[in-house]
């Protein structure tokens, strides 16, 4: 059972270049997240989608869209990428009750020079 | 939106001592409260949770607890030992009638030195 899995997981860019993060889930959960993790600030949500079709802003958003492709797809794209963007992104999913956690993906470490 | 305040920021112990983290939330209307354990250059992992309607939840050498009334939780590990050097995070959860959200502390340090 694989899980949560993420693609890619290292990343180099230079300022102005655009790429897409994939993120999928086996676990049949209904929503699913992006966090990016940066030294001292912990985990901040960056778009969420609590059902197949839904998509919203977290507290980081400008920057980025997303796309929930199906159930089991969400992606994270940058169109633009500068150097802010430098940081671990982290893909999360989980049940759509409130009370249930988020398993996440082994991250994609993204540079952008 | 929700708040929440994690300290300290780094914790060291020697083996066998206890260590105790807090976290400290603003929304009243939060009822999920988990934490997570991320060892260097993994991803985080849920080593424990606890929901709003009990105040304690234990799991070995791992506990919980909840005070509602202040707003704050603390996380407790016992008899510490080297693989509990990690980074913690507490989280709480708010849920806004469609989507549950979590928001996440700024981590916890822990060293356990021999």
């Amino acid at each position: 059972n694989a899980g949560v899995t993420q693609t890619p997981k290292f990343q180099v860019l230079k300022t102005g270049q655009s790429m897409t993060l994939q993120c999928a889930q086996d676990m049949n959960h209904n929503s699913m997240y992006w966090y990016r993790q940066d030294p001292g600030m912990g985990l901040r949500l960056i778009y969420y989608s609590a059902s197949e079709g839904t998509t919203d802003k977290g507290e980081v958003p400008n920057g980025y869209n997303v796309s929930r492709l199906n159930k089991r797809e969400f992606s994270l794209r940058l169109e633009s990428a500068a150097p802010s963007q430098t940081s671990v992104y982290f893909c999360a999913s989980s049940l759509l009750d409130p009370d249930q956690p988020q398993h996440f993906g082994d991250g994609t470490r993204l540079s952008i020079l | 939106g929700e708040n929440v305040e994690q300290h300290p920021s780094t914790l060291s112990v020697q083996e066998g001592d206890s260590a105790v983290i807090k976290c400290t939330y603003s929304d009243s209307a939060s009822n999920y409260f988990p934490w997570y354990k991320q060892e260097l250059g993994k991803r985080p992992q849920l080593i424990i949770d606890i929901r709003s309607n009990v105040g304690e939840k234990k799991d070995q050498r791992i506990a919980v607890t909840l005070n509602k009334t202040a707003k704050h939780f603390s996380l407790h590990i016992t008899e510490t030992q080297p693989e509990d050097s990690a980074v913690y995070f507490c989280a709480a959860s708010s849920y806004t009638g469609t989507a549950s959200k979590l928001t996440f502390g700024t981590g916890t340090r822990l060293q356990v030195t021999l």
